[in-house]
């Protein structure tokens, strides 16, 4: 079975300029998150789909993060515009069982903001 | 809020030893339990979980045992290998089913 599929994996931008993840889930999972991972520290949770309904978005910045997920599938996470501090790696997660079913997480994109 | 606190990292061992990493939570309500384990170059991956009271979870030779007395979820393993080299981060889901992680804590294991 495959995993949880992320592109791309690296990405490097210049600050001020836009830029964005893809995701594609396990199949069958309902439940897709997107999460901020800083260096030397855990995943924080950026937000949670039930299928194409944003459930929990509570710690996307709003003013330049976006995110998508149509038809309940795969997922777009946008940054625009980028700054320095939006270096990070981006991971994305999916779950069978709604929000209480065990994540399985990508690979993730490692963003680098010069 | 909920919170994990793992211990301060790194931790090197030589190949065979025995490995303990102390994991506690303050979380309301009953949580559920987790150990992810992240191989260089690699996604995190759920090593082994728990969600009960006294519940032991164990995968590959590690295992935790949910200890809601002392808060704690420490991941232990008999006899570590090379192979077991990563990052382990420990992590629990509250009432609101939120992933909380610790900050992760880097194993190297000499040959």
């Amino acid at each position: 079975e495959a995993g949880v599929v992320q592109s791309p994996r690296y990405k490097i931008i210049e600050k001020k300029q836009p830029v964005a993840f893809w995701c594609n889930p396990i199949s069958g999972h309902n439940t897709l998150y997107w999460y901020l991972q800083n260096l030397g520290q855990g995943p924080e949770l950026l937000i949670r789909y039930e299928n194409e309904e944003a459930v929990d978005d509570s710690q996307l910045p709003k003013d330049r993060f976006s995110a998508e997920r149509l038809k309940g599938v795969d997922s777009t996470l946008k940054i625009q515009p980028a700054e320095l501090g939006d270096s990070a790696v981006y991971l994305c997660a999916s779950s069978l069982e709604g929000r209480s079913g065990t994540q399985y997480f990508g690979p993730g994109t490692r963003l680098t903001v010069l | 809020g909920n919170s994990v606190t793992q211990m301060e990292g790194p931790v090197t061992l030589s190949e065979e030893a025995f490995l303990t990493i102390n994991c506690t939570y303050t979380a309301t309500g009953y949580p559920s339990l987790f150990w992810y384990v992240q191989y260089p170059g690699e996604g995190l991956q759920l090593l082994l979980k728990a969600t009960k009271a006294d519940d032991k979870g164990s995968n590959k030779g590690f295992e935790a045992t949910y200890r809601k007395e002392t808060t704690s979820f420490h991941l232990e393993k008999g006899s570590v290998q090379v192979s077991d080299s990563a990052v382990y981060f420990c992590a629990l889901t509250g009432a609101n089913s939120k992933l909380t992680f610790g900050k992760g804590i880097t194993l190297s294991v000499r040959p």
